[in-house]
């Protein structure tokens, strides 16, 4: 199975920041890959697909980048909704994998 | 907006059988877009993706459950099922049912708010 590496694995922010988080597949992944925000008892909500590609509805702070076996999610000016766990997730191949998540405070 | 609500037993029994059932509403499970899926979290831990199945019954399941898991659909009723067989207390986790976009780019874009399932005698 494609092992999923995110960094880093919590982080704190103060409101207007930009966060960045990274996530690292053990092969090639082509542009194949989702990040999804989790926030506490909730269920995971998705925000990028494709790599780069904004969920209807999510703000544009949030953006995606990356291809191959390196990603990377960009919060720019944080908002205090955003805390939660962010999770990756490639669909390249089965059995679809998840990142171990990156869980962000806001300040 | 599709709904999605998983329901079951919240506790099972060493070496029985974990069954649940999620309901979709507001949307068709029979769409040719779709895929069901089944995801799973351990308390505290991260998301492991269990398997889906395709209106047409065609499933696919994680290696690490495939001996032991099933994906079921029941159409007319709008509602699709896991059963997960033998379970021990490493199968304690929330369970989570969503809706996976397969045509062209893959998502999951809709989730139902998962169940808690203990294992424990």
């Amino acid at each position: 199975a494609i092992q999923m590496t995110q960094s880093p694995s919590s982080l704190s922010a103060s409101v207007g920041d930009t966060v960045t988080i990274t996530c690292r597949s053990s092969q090639g992944i082509r542009g194949d890959l989702g990040w999804y925000q989790q926030r506490p008892g909730k269920a995971p909500k998705l925000l990028i697909y494709a790599a780069s590609t904004l969920q209807n509805g999510v703000p544009s702070r949030f953006s995606g980048t990356g291809s191959g076996t390196d990603f990377t999610l960009t919060i720019s000016s944080l908002q205090p909704e955003d805390f939660g766990t962010y999770y990756c997730l490639q669909d390249y191949e089965y059995p679809y994998t998840f990142g171990q998540g990156t869980k962000v405070e806001v300040k | 907006q599709v709904q999605l609500q998983e329901s079951g037993p919240g506790l099972v029994k060493p070496s029985q059988t974990l069954s649940l059932t999620c309901t979709v509403s507001g949307g068709s499970i029979s769409s040719s877009d779709y895929y069901w899926s089944w995801i799973r979290q351990h308390p505290g831990k991260g998301l492991e993706w269990i398997g889906y199945i395709y209106y047409t019954g065609t499933t696919y399941y994680n290696p690490s459950l495939q001996s032991r898991v099933s994906i079921l659909l029941d159409t007319s009723n709008k509602q699709f099922s896991l059963k997960l067989n033998s379970v021990n207390a490493a199968d304690t986790a929330v369970y989570f049912c969503a809706r996976v976009w397969e045509n062209g780019p893959t998502f999951f874009d809709s989730w139902g708010q998962g169940i808690l399932v203990t294992v424990s005698s």
